[in-house]
């Protein structure tokens, strides 16, 4: 079945550092690939998302390219902020299907 | 525009009770998603609802069950509940995308 694999966390990073969270993904067919953020005691958003092979979703600073070739999915962000501090999902969705499949979250800290 | 509201946010039942959750998804979105979120399992898909049909299912026991009404509110149920269901239940609202908007929750904790 599918499955989403993402790096553990906790990540703690210095304002303004370079953010990477690996996300490799097992799924027949063209899924379509998710980044989910949740804050503190809040519910999930959408943080951005890719389609096919090569696109790159982006939003609020943060990226991440669909490689089929390697199955990932790496979010990436040149500078974080605390505000950014909050758990990541990695979630693909199969192709016909109508579920998410997450991995199991990443949680990153920024520090002043 | 409001976004997903459920409702209630925080429940507390026994063992072998049951319990009912609401959600009202984004006005004008007719497909609505539940998960299931536990520090064990992570986030794991219940069902998906669209017009009324349930599209797909998860793997979770026949305790769990759903339902959504014409004006697309959806609830689901959770029957002889187990001290394992203790979890933040989420609801997504969507256009026919599933899954775009979440609410915020409901926290339901078995005693």
């Amino acid at each position: 079945g599918d499955s989403v694999t993402q790096m553990e966390g906790p990540v703690t990073l210095s304002e303004e550092a370079f953010l990477t969270i690996n996300c490799t993904y097992t799924a027949t067919g063209y899924p379509s690939l998710f980044w989910y953020v949740q804050y503190p005691g809040e519910g999930l958003q959408l943080l951005l998302k890719a389609t096919k092979a090569d696109d790159k979703g982006s939003n609020k600073g943060f990226e991440a390219t669909y490689r089929k070739e390697t199955t990932s999915f790496h979010l990436e962000k040149g500078s974080v902020q605390v505000s950014d501090s909050a758990v990541y999902f990695c979630a693909l969705r199969g192709a016909g299907s109508y579920q998410l499949t997450f991995g199991k979250g990443t949680k990153l800290s920024v520090i002043p | 525009k409001a976004g997903v509201t459920q409702t209630p946010r925080y429940l507390i039942k026994t063992r072998g009770q049951q319990v009912t959750l609401s959600c009202s998804p984004i006005s004008g979105h007719r497909s609505v998603s539940w998960y299931q979120q536990t520090p064990g399992q992570g986030l794991q898909f219940l069902f998906e609802y669209f017009s009324e049909t349930q599209r797909n299912k998860g793997n979770f026991p026949g305790r769990f069950s759903g339902r959504q009404f014409s004006n697309s509110r959806s609830e689901m149920n959770v029957s002889t509940l187990e001290l394992g269901d203790s979890a933040l239940y989420l609801c997504a609202s969507s256009p026919p995308d599933p899954a775009k908007y979440f609410g915020p929750g409901t926290r339901l904790t078995v005693l």
